[in-house]
């Protein structure tokens, strides 16, 4: 059965630290890995990964994949109360498989 | 609109009453999928939509589920005979055309639905 795990599923740290989240998947016929930031509503998109060792980078947030050992991680630098939300990762074969997101707390 | 609109935000209703809930995708998005979240959980897939056509409902929980999309773009989704298990936020998505991850989902702000 296709499944995509992230952890930790909790963090919480303080304002000005470096934090790394990660999703590891077992999908058949993978296509592409996906992280959103849901905050209060709506997941907003935040990167979408197709090929394995390329960075994708955005302001303090950054991600890679690794294909070969079937994980992603981001990390965020310099975090921020805003940076407070569920991080959810989502792999594409024929359909979107949801991990249960990690919940980030970032203390002032 | 330039994002995906859902209305109502917000509905709560009596159990047993139907609630039909509307999804107006992002212009030119011709895919758009139903997901349900509960408090503190994660998104649960209901249906996806390619055009009109619904070649994945494997996600609808009971016969008491039903979507539909006209013209290629606002969908409705309706639950019969509501539960108090049917309380959750319901999210829209929309894409642009093309295969399932080459394109992200873009989604709306979601309809919280309360059944007392």
């Amino acid at each position: 059965e296709d499944k995509v795990v992230q952890s930790p599923l909790s963090l919480v740290v303080h304002e000005g630290d470096t934090v790394t989240l990660n999703c590891s998947y077992e999908v058949t016929n993978f296509r592409s890995l996906l992280w959103y930031k849901q905050e209060k509503k709506a997941p907003t998109f935040l990167f979408m990964l197709t090929s394995s060792g390329i960075e994708k980078k955005s302001g303090r947030l950054s991600s890679i994949l690794d294909k070969k050992e079937l994980f992603s991680i981001l990390n965020i630098t310099a975090t921020q109360t805003g940076d407070s939300a569920v991080y959810l990762c989502a792999v594409t074969n024929y359909q979107l498989i949801w991990g249960a997101g990690t919940k980030l707390i970032i203390k002032p | 609109g330039a994002g995906v609109s859902q209305s109502p935000s917000n509905k709560v209703t009596e159990k047993g009453k139907d609630v039909e809930l509307r999804c107006d995708p992002i212009s030119g998005h011709t895919a758009l999928y139903w997901y349900r979240q509960s408090l503190g959980q994660g998104l649960e897939f209901l249906i996806y939509f390619q055009g009109n056509s619904a070649p994945d409902k494997s996600g609808l929980p009971s016969d008491r589920f039903s979507a539909e999309r006209t013209g290629g773009s606002v969908s409705t989704l309706t639950i019969q005979r509501t539960q108090q298990e049917d309380s959750a936020v319901y999210l829209c998505a929309s894409r642009l055309p093309g295969p399932q991850g080459g394109q992200p989902q873009h989604f709306g702000d979601g309809t919280r639905l309360s059944i007392l």
